[in-house]
């Protein structure tokens, strides 16, 4: 079982669509939880990240995590084709190098 | 511009060949980083560094080695002990809090590495 579980898609949504976007984790312990932006053979970027449980908003974005039922999620409002991207969680200890990340899903935005 | 940056962006290998792929960052961060991305799989860790001259094995450094002799730059060479190099790779870098590595990574824009 990989730690970090994610459903790869494709997803694909009409432009002003809400997108929820998630991720299982099986480490209870861990306490970071990221969302990185990828786009089409380019590194990742940093969208999000949320320390515990609870949510965090930024514009157009929401990250939540539900340490209970170990549930990242990411929603995005009034997607935009700029968006379209492949999507990757992550999650790391508190105080530990160790990082592990998501297969990505991948989303497409249709104008 | 702060950043990372990594070359060639695309790299072919011969069997039985090294190859070396460069990344530099001028952001000034203490640790580095080595990820390797397939299809499906995600981000798996290869090698990584928190300090010049000290590096550590990641889940899949078996056919890469690396050096770390200067804060800016930590290159990876696939060997031709690896077996399987296409791949996607990825450098990374970031600050490194209260003695461990920080959840806050910066990429760089990738290698594409390819067997002829």
């Amino acid at each position: 079982q990989k730690e970090v579980e994610q459903d790869p898609g494709p997803l694909s949504v009409p432009e002003g669509a809400i997108v929820s976007l998630n991720c299982t984790y099986s480490n209870s312990a861990f306490q970071y939880f990221m969302w990185y932006r990828q786009y089409s053979r380019k590194g990742p970027e940093l969208l999000m990240y949320t320390y515990s449980s609870g949510n965090k908003e930024d514009g157009r974005f929401t990250a939540q995590v539900d340490k209970s039922s170990k549930y990242i999620s990411l929603f995005i409002r009034d997607s935009q084709p700029s968006d379209s991207a492949t999507y990757l969680c992550a999650s790391k200890l508190y105080n530990n190098n160790d990082m592990r990340f998501g297969a990505g899903t991948r989303l497409t935005v249709k104008p | 511009d702060g950043g990372i940056t990594q070359s060639p962006k695309y790299l072919f290998r011969k069997e039985g060949q090294n190859v070396t792929l460069s990344c530099e960052q001028n952001l000034n961060h203490d640790a580095m980083y080595w990820y390797r991305q397939d299809p499906g799989q995600g981000l798996r860790l290869i090698y990584y560094s928190q300090i010049v001259n000290d590096f550590q094995k990641g889940d899949i450094a078996e056919g890469y080695s690396v050096s770390r002799e200067k804060k800016e730059s930590f290159p990876l060479t696939v060997t031709s002990a690896q077996k399987n190099p296409t791949a996607f790779y990825l450098c990374a870098s970031s600050i490194v809090v209260t003695g461990s590595l920080g959840e806050k990574l910066f990429f760089g824009s990738g290698t594409q590495l390819s067997v002829l």
